[in-house]
């Protein structure tokens, strides 16, 4: 069935250092949907970025993504951690019967 | 700003007594969702529905009913709540077209005692 991978449950960095969060999917939907979600201490989730096309990178907010459909993944970047970016973050897959699969979760932690 | 309504926002329930967790949404949303969030588990599919008077088992639906006797409103019934059913459970919708951002509630923080 349809799946999504967050391998890391705890990121911890230091403040100015790069974020890569991983996510990787399966699916058998050939066109899949790729979000990643960003949930704050005691929020909901809200989208952070998404993509549909492969090999083409999506910005918002100072982070980005590049969906590679050769090796399924969808990971998430940044060049420089913030500490207001501490929070939980989700990548998601929407599957061809409009249900959205997510992962386990990251939670990233940026330390001073 | 696509809107989603749940309540209760939060509620102490007894085992094997019946809770029901109400849902609105005022988007003109087709589709609607029900999660659960556990540390460790992440956000879990528990029923969904993408028209009124229909609804569809997600990944996790034992336990759960759910019904959408509208296109605004969506709930989910524990008939016989569990001490396993402790979480917090939101409710999302999308329009299925557009952006297809799905947009969440606020979250009801269930526990069962």
């Amino acid at each position: 069935g349809d799946s999504v991978t967050q391998t890391e449950g705890l990121v911890t960095l230091t403040e100015g250092l790069p974020v890569m969060l991983n996510c990787t999917y399966q699916t058998i939907y050939s066109n899949p949907f790729l979000f990643w979600y960003v949930q704050h201490l005691n929020e909901s989730p809200r989208l952070l970025l998404k993509s549909f096309t492969d090999n083409k990178r999506t910005e918002h907010q100072g982070f980005h993504a590049t969906l590679h459909k050769s090796s399924s993944s969808f990971h998430l970047q940044k060049s420089s951690a913030q500490l207001s970016d501490s929070a939980l973050y989700y990548c998601a897959l929407r599957t061809g019967n409009y249900k959205y699969v997510f992962g386990a979760g990251t939670r990233l932690k940026v330390i001073a | 700003e696509a809107a989603v309504t749940q309540s209760p926002r939060s509620k102490v329930a007894v085992t094997g007594g019946k809770v029901t967790l109400s849902c609105h949404q005022t988007n003109n949303h087709d589709y609607m969702y029900w999660y659960r969030q556990d540390t460790g588990h992440g956000l879990r599919l528990i029923h969904y529905s993408y028209v009124a008077d229909s609804t569809e088992k997600g990944d996790i639906p034992d336990g759960y009913k759910a019904s959408r006797p509208s296109q605004e409103n969506f709930s989910l019934i524990l008939e016989l709540a569990s001490l396993s059913q402790t979480a917090v459970y939101f409710c999302a919708s999308s329009s299925g077209t557009g952006t297809l951002e799905v947009f969440f509630g606020k979250g009801t923080r269930l526990t069962v005692v």
